[in-house]
C-alpha cells in the first residue's frame, strides 16, 4: 500500500495568515492526489483534485501543487471557517490511502 | 441536488454485523463508483472499498477482506455496506462517497464528483 505522510500534524495560526501543509507519498503517484477539509462532526469535503485542480465551488484561497511524491496545500488569508483538519489522499492505486491529517488551530 | 443520504446510527455487540445504506439522488447512480470510508475517534480517514453500481464489481482494502461486503440495488439507487465480525475497533463514523466516473466499460477519476458528494455519515458503535 502507498503510505501518505503529512506534516505538520497540527499548526496554530491566526486569521489572515497563510498556512502550508505538505504531503509525501511513499512512491510516485504522479498527480493522483486529492485534498480534503473536515470539520468536527461533518463529512469530509473535497477541495482539490489532481494535485492542483480546485473542486467546483471551492474558494481560490486554496491552492495545491506538486507531482511525483511531494505535494503541498496552501491556504491564503485564513478565515475562521478555515479552521479544520486537512487530509491528503492518493488515488494512483487501490487501496486509496489518506494522510494522517493536519489540524489547523486558532492561535 | 446531487446528494448521498445514509441510514441512521447503529449499535451492535461484538461479533455482530452491521449494514449501512447510502441512497443517491440528483445524478445517474450507475455513472459513478461508490466508495466507503470511515473515521474512528481521533484518527484519520480510512478507505474501506469501492463498488461499481453498474456492474456490481467491488474492491476491498486488505484489512477488511472477508468481512466487508458492498452491494447495491440499482432500482432504488442505493448502495450498501455490510461489515461483519465487529469489534470495538470498528466503532467509527462510516461514509459513502462518489468516485470514478464510468462509461462504456471504462472508469476513470474525474473532478466532477471526486468524493463529492459524500454522505452525512453513519455512526456505528460496537459495545457489549
Amino acid at each position: 500500500d502507498i503510505r501518505m505522510t503529512q506534516s505538520p500534524s497540527s499548526v496554530s495560526a491566526s486569521v489572515g495568515d497563510r498556512v502550508t501543509i505538505t504531503c509525501r507519498a511513499s512512491q510516485v503517484i504522479h498527480n493522483y492526489l486529492a485534498w480534503f477539509q473536515q470539520k468536527p462532526g461533518k463529512a469530509p469535503r473535497s477541495l482539490i483534485f489532481a494535485a492542483s485542480r480546485l473542486m467546483s465551488g471551492v474558494s481560490s484561497k486554496f491552492s495545491g501543487s506538486g507531482s511525483g511524491t511531494d505535494f503541498t496545500l496552501t491556504i491564503n488569508s485564513l478565515q475562521p471557517e478555515d479552521f479544520a483538519t486537512y487530509s491528503c489522499q492518493q488515488y494512483e492505486s487501490y487501496p486509496f490511502t489518506f494522510g494522517g491529517g493536519t489540524r489547523v488551530e486558532f492561535k | 441536488q446531487v446528494q448521498l443520504v445514509q441510514s441512521g446510527a447503529e449499535v451492535r455487540k461484538p461479533g455482530a454485523s452491521v449494514k449501512v445504506s447510502c441512497k443517491a439522488s440528483g445524478y445517474t447512480f450507475s455513472n459513478y463508483d461508490i466508495n466507503w470510508l470511515r473515521q474512528t475517534a481521533g484518527q484519520g480517514l480510512e478507505w474501506l472499498g469501492w463498488m461499481n453500481p453498474l456492474t456490481g464489481d467491488t474492491g476491498y482494502a486488505q484489512n477488511f477482506q472477508g468481512r466487508l461486503t458492498l452491494t447495491r440495488n440499482t432500482s432504488i439507487s442505493t448502495a450498501y455496506m455490510e461489515l461483519s465480525s465487529l469489534s470495538s475497533e470498528d466503532s467509527a463514523v462510516y461514509y459513502c462517497a462518489t468516485g470514478r466516473y464510468c462509461t462504456t466499460g471504462v472508469c476513470f477519476p474525474t473532478a466532477d464528483h471526486w468524493f463529492d458528494p459524500c454522505g452525512q455519515g453513519t455512526l456505528v458503535t460496537v459495545s457489549s
